[in-house]
């Protein structure tokens, strides 16, 4: 099993619909998580953290977290062209204070 | 804040030459740095760990006497890929730990290409 699972796509969504994005990890004992978004040819930025359960949101972003069920999303509310891009997903390694990358997902929004 | 500049943006040589690339921590210290590789339509992979005044700590199935890393300094470490070979042609991309608990910045990245 990988240490963190994306569906690696691509997903295609029309403008102003929500994007779901979703990870999976496998090490338990992550407490930090991690999106990030990249443009082709670029390095990643970070788009959200979140540490603990539930929801967070900046934006039109929003991230939830579920540890128990080791799952961690990202919702993008009202898609915009410039959102195409592959996601991210990222589970920093407890103890280890090291990022384990999904294959990331690409999403499309068609206008 | 938290900007780690990388440098060079891409490079070209020759197959068995040597290439080094910087990764710079311009607003903060980073004790630690790491560094990725990412082939075309792949995600990142991690290839070290750079440890500010130690030995980088190499992930499994990566060569240390390949790919060269040298944390000398808070502020830079490099990573020298000897006798390059075109499969070694790939996004090298580094990164640092800027403060607990808020993720890690990532360099703009090195295209390398080996002819």
């Amino acid at each position: 099993q990988k240490e963190v699972e994306q569906n690696s796509g691509p997903l295609s969504v029309p403008e102003g619909a929500i994007a779901s994005l979703n990870c999976t990890y496998s090490d338990r004992g992550s407490q930090s998580f991690f999106w990030y978004r990249q443009y082709s040819g670029k390095s990643p930025e970070l788009i959200m953290s979140i540490y603990s359960n539930g929801d967070k949101e900046d934006g039109r972003f929003t991230a939830q977290l579920n540890k128990a069920s080791q799952y961690v999303s990202l919702l993008i509310r009202d898609s915009q062209p410039s959102d195409s891009a592959t996601y991210l997903c990222a589970v920093e390694i407890q103890g280890a204070q090291k990022l384990v990358f999904g294959q990331g997902t690409r999403l499309t929004i068609n206008p | 804040g938290a900007v780690v500049s990388q440098h060079p943006s891409w490079v070209i040589c020759k197959s068995g030459t040597s290439v080094k690339i910087e990764c710079r921590s311009l607003d903060f210290q980073a004790t630690t740095m790491f560094w990725y590789r990412q082939f075309p339509k792949q995600s990142l992979m991690l290839m070290a760990t750079s440890n500010e005044g130690s030995k980088a700590t190499y992930e499994q199935g990566v060569e240390k006497d390949k790919f060269l890393i040298n944390h000398a300094s808070l502020t830079l470490s490099t990573l020298t890929v000897t006798s390059a070979h075109p499969e070694d042609s790939s996004f090298y991309i580094c990164s640092a730990r800027w403060t607990e608990g808020h993720g890690y910045t990532f360099g703009s990245g090195t295209r390398l290409t080996v002819v």
